[in-house]
């Protein structure tokens, strides 16, 4: 089966630009996650959606982030505008409702110099 | 709330030999799932092994085992025969499970652990 596919795979900004990054789920699997991974740290949940649904945003900024997930399949995170500490590794996962595992995308190395 | 703590940033090893690597978790929900991923340079995640809190067998897949104390919240990644393309960085992980038992919630991670197996 095909896995989450995530583009671009790298970007490089400057600050205060936008960026979007885009991830399309494993098919079926309703549940789909953005995480922020920064350098030599653990992946951190930005969001969770569940079908359309948004159902944990608790840490994203929501000042300069944004997300959606039209039609539950494909989603969309944006930095509008980006700070250097944004510089990170942004992992899409999806998985079944009822599943425990969780299965990730290669990711988007975001530089913003 | 949630809480993992890997206490080794990192961690050698000779090849084909054993080695564990720890983690400690923190949580006030009887159900819960513990996991295993391994994040190599190229920076996918793969998931390696997964426990259920009520699991009573430790879980294995091929390699990889997990020494589960439940009573001492640990949940232990022992890799045996190690091979140097197990070098990598690890993360343990862990989910609540939502009330009723019917869906999952976030995945948790810890700060991971760095694993260089010499030849």
């Amino acid at each position: 089966e095909a896995g989450v596919a995530q583009s671009p795979r790298y970007k490089i900004i400057e600050k205060r630009q936008s960026v979007a990054f885009w991830c399309n789920p494993i098919s079926g699997h309703a549940t789909l996650y953005w995480y922020q991974q920064i350098l030599g740290q653990g992946p951190k949940l930005l969001i969770q959606f569940q079908n359309n649904g948004v159902v944990d945003d608790s840490q994203l900024p929501k000042d300069r982030f944004s997300a959606e997930r039209l039609k539950g399949v494909d989603s969309t995170l944006k930095i509008q505008p980006a700070k250097l500490e944004d510089s990170a590794v942004y992992l899409c996962a999806s998985s079944l409702i009822r599943v425990e595992k969780l299965f990730f995308g290669s990711g988007t190395q975001l530089s913003v110099l | 709330a949630q809480k993992i703590t890997q206490t080794q940033p990192g961690m050698f090893v000779q090849e084909k030999e054993a080695v564990t690597l720890d983690c400690t978790y923190d949580t006030s929900d009887p159900s819960y799932g513990l996991f295993w991923y391994k994040q190599p340079s190229s920076g996918e995640m793969i998931f390696l092994i997964y426990q259920g809190s009520y699991d009573q067998q430790n879980a294995t897949e091929g390699r990889y085992s997990l020494n589960f104390q439940k009573a001492r919240k640990s949940a232990n990644l022992v890799i045996s025969a190690s091979q140097l393309g197990d070098s990598a960085m690890y993360f343990c992980a862990m989910r609540e499970v939502t009330a009723g038992g019917t869906s999952y919630g976030k995945l948790t991670f810890g700060q991971g652990t760095i694993l260089t197996v010499h030849p």
